[in-house]
């Protein structure tokens, strides 16, 4: 069965530092991986895609298969990127997303 | 633009109570999922709908049942609501056909059960 682990439930930067949220998964299979985020008072929205391998809103992720992660990361945060952000994986040829615990992410100024 | 909507953003019911939520999308998209988030347990899936009529039992189904009869609408029924079931309800809906997998989410529905 597949199982995704963000192992921060919390996490608190300064603004201006550099900011990484970690993600691994177990999955046996090539699985797709998302990250979703919440911001206050606002819907669930999808972040990035390890498939696109695009930056948004500054953030990046790579899959790395060895190691089984999907860390989120931003070289400089931002206040507004004060939120809770889910790593999500999808099963091959599948359509039910497994999530993670979330991680609240706390940007200080 | 994709737009999921929920009946209720608050609900309270009592112990016992048949619940309703129900979630409507405009998209004409075939999957629809409904979700609950519980601090600290991230998002779980209760059901999801691949088609009219067609469901599947997610990670939590117990307490739980739901109905499609429409492809816009999907219901998340709480056919005897417990204190356990307090919790902040997602419907997301997805179109299969589409590359990005993306799901597109509700703004949620937070149910207390007193």
């Amino acid at each position: 069965a597949q199982r995704v682990t963000q192992p921060e439930k919390l996490l608190s930067v300064f603004k201006g530092a550099p900011v990484e949220l970690k993600c691994n998964y177990s999955y046996s299979g090539s699985p797709e991986l998302f990250w979703y985020v919440q911001y206050s008072r606002q819907r669930l929205q999808l972040l990035l895609r390890h498939i696109s391998r695009e930056s948004i809103k500054g953030f990046t992720a790579d899959l790395n298969k060895g190691e089984t992660s999907f860390h989120l990361k931003k070289p400089f945060a931002q206040e507004e990127d004060s939120a809770m952000y889910y790593c999500a994986l999808l099963r091959a040829s599948g359509s039910r997303l497994t999530f993670g615990e979330g991680t609240q992410l706390t940007v200080n100024p | 633009d994709v737009k999921v909507t929920q009946s209720s953003r608050y609900l309270v019911k009592r112990t016992g109570e048949k619940v309703f939520l129900e979630c409507v999308q405009d998209m004409d998209h075939e999957n629809m999922f409904w979700y609950r988030q519980d601090p600290g347990l991230g998002l779980r899936l209760i059901y999801f709908s691949y088609d009219v009529k067609m469901k599947e039992k997610g990670d939590i189904p117990e307490g739980y049942s739901v109905s499609r009869e429409k492809k816009e609408r999907f219901s998340l029924i709480l056919e005897s609501a417990s204190t356990n079931q307090t919790s902040m309800y997602l419907c997301a809906s997805r179109d299969p056909g589409q590359g990005t997998s993306e799901q597109y989410f509700g703004p949620g529905t937070r149910l207390t059960v007193t």
